[in-house]
């Protein structure tokens, strides 16, 4: 049973545009949620990260919405450049208390940046 | 300042066979993780090491595998008698510490290809 999902496993965009990355959970317990991009042959690296009691992080050219009610959340890129060409995971942890803080991953969206 | 680093690289290994894989975390990192990742599947977590606590293995997929984590720096994964179905990407990852209420983010080594024909 996923309990992180990424429905879309590839996304085209023109360079300029923006992209827009989605990402479900089920599980009510994730507090903290991230986006990781991986190049191939090269571990993911971490972009930018959102806790549950915001609904809006910035950083740059990168944005995490969260939408807790509807248990969603997204990442736009603006405006998309070809080295953003890469596969975007979404990940969710459970940081409240004591645990491991282990993240579960969503299996990945592939997105290209057409020059 | 180095990054987490795995080795081996890639890795061969007939069924039936045991592999050992290592991971360096960063230093001064305490947390340290394992995932794997099979084809065309997200990250699955394997094991959690937080200093000198005893490991999370909640995510260890069978008994033939198991992770060391040597003076709090260094981790082996050792895969005991390899299926074909362990062939994945193992990742390493470390982080700041897993103290209750706080959290660092993880920071992920380059992988370790694991085929087992």
């Amino acid at each position: 049973d996923q309990q992180v999902k990424q429905n879309s496993p590839s996304l085209s965009v023109q360079e300029g545009r923006i992209s827009i990355l989605n990402c479900d959970y089920t599980n009510s317990m994730f507090d903290y949620f991230l986006w990781y991009k991986k190049y191939p042959a090269e571990g993911p690296t971490f972009l930018i990260s959102i806790s549950s009691i915001k609904d809006k992080n910035e950083d740059g050219r990168f944005t995490v919405f969260l939408n807790k009610s509807a248990k969603h959340l997204s990442l736009h890129i603006v405006p998309s450049q070809p080295g953003d060409s890469a596969v975007y995971f979404c990940a969710a942890s459970v940081r409240s208390g004591a645990g491991s803080y282990q993240l579960t991953f969503g299996k990945g969206t592939k997105l290209s940046v057409i020059p | 300042g180095a990054g987490v680093s795995q080795s081996p690289s890639n890795k061969v290994t007939e069924k039936g066979k045991d592999v050992e894989l290592r991971c360096d975390p960063i230093s001064g990192h305490t947390a340290l993780y394992w995932y794997r990742q099979s084809l065309g599947q997200g990250l699955e977590f394997l094991i959690y090491f937080q200093g000198n606590s005893a490991p999370d293995k909640s995510g260890l997929p069978s008994d033939r595998f198991s992770a060391e984590r040597t003076g709090g720096s260094v981790s082996t994964l050792t895969i005991q008698r390899t299926q074909q179905e362990d062939s994945a990407v193992y990742l390493c990852a470390s982080s700041l510490g897993g103290l209750a209420g706080q959290s660092y983010e993880q920071y992920f080594g380059p992988g370790t290809r694991l085929t087992v024909t």
